[in-house]
């Protein structure tokens, strides 16, 4: 089993729509959640950073941790077409190396 | 708003030859990390580095691999003898020593090995 899985997509949807971005974890030993935002050839963007279980809200994104289901959400309102991009989920543990475990991204496509 | 700055952006290396990828992360943070993409793939961790040292590595940074923190502001990423396999962007990302994780990354150096 694999450590992180996200669903690669693609996922296109109108503008406006409300988006939900999934992965799934194996390891239970995460304590830290974060998504990332990559357009084509870019570095990953910090969107949502979420210690242990919990909701977290920032304008138009909420993210979500289950840690007894090992799960976490990315959830976008009011899609716009610059929310075009790859999603990336990534986790990691305590330590002070916080290497970071990502998952394989979700091509998002919002349609005008 | 601070950023982590990588140079070059593209890098085209012959196969054996040596090269030096070059990041300056932000200011205050104390972290510094090396990751890969190859293209399709995911982002893989390489290599984390904290006072001076290296904190934690893959299986992927084996004995071509080097990291060195020359001065005060820059973190350099060094593959000795490049092969094909090594073609891939490289991200520099760095995070500060409060207790939170947020990694904040460069916008990578394309390595092509030809």
């Amino acid at each position: 089993q694999k450590e992180v899985e996200q669903d690669p997509g693609p996922l296109s949807v109108p503008e406006g729509a409300i988006v939900s971005l999934n992965c799934t974890y194996s390891n239970s030993a995460f304590q830290y959640f974060m998504w990332y935002r990559q357009y084509s050839r870019k570095g990953p963007e910090l969107l949502m950073y979420t210690y242990s279980s919990g909701n977290k809200e920032d304008g138009r994104f909420t993210a979500q941790v289950d840690k007894s289901s090992k799960y976490i959400s990315l959830f976008i309102r009011d899609s716009q077409p610059s929310d075009s991009a790859t999603y990336l989920c990534a986790m990691s543990g305590r330590g002070s190396a916080r290497q970071l475990t990502f998952g394989s991204g979700t091509q998002l496509t919002v349609l005008p | 708003e601070p950023e982590v700055t990588q140079t070059p952006s593209h890098q085209v290396t012959q196969m054996g030859q040596e090269v030096i990828l070059r990041c300056v992360p932000i200011s205050n943070h104390l972290y510094f990390y090396w990751y890969r993409q190859i293209l399709g793939q995911k982002v893989e961790f390489l290599v984390s580095f904290y006072n001076n040292e290296i904190s934690e590595k893959s299986e992927i940074f084996d004995d071509q691999f080097s990291v060195e923190r020359p001065d005060g502001s820059n973190f350099t990423l060094k593959i000795r003898s490049t092969k094909l396999e090594d073609s891939a962007m490289y991200f520099c990302a760095s995070s500060s020593q409060s207790g939170e994780t947020e990694a904040f990354f460069g916008q990578g150096t394309r390595l092509t090995v030809v």
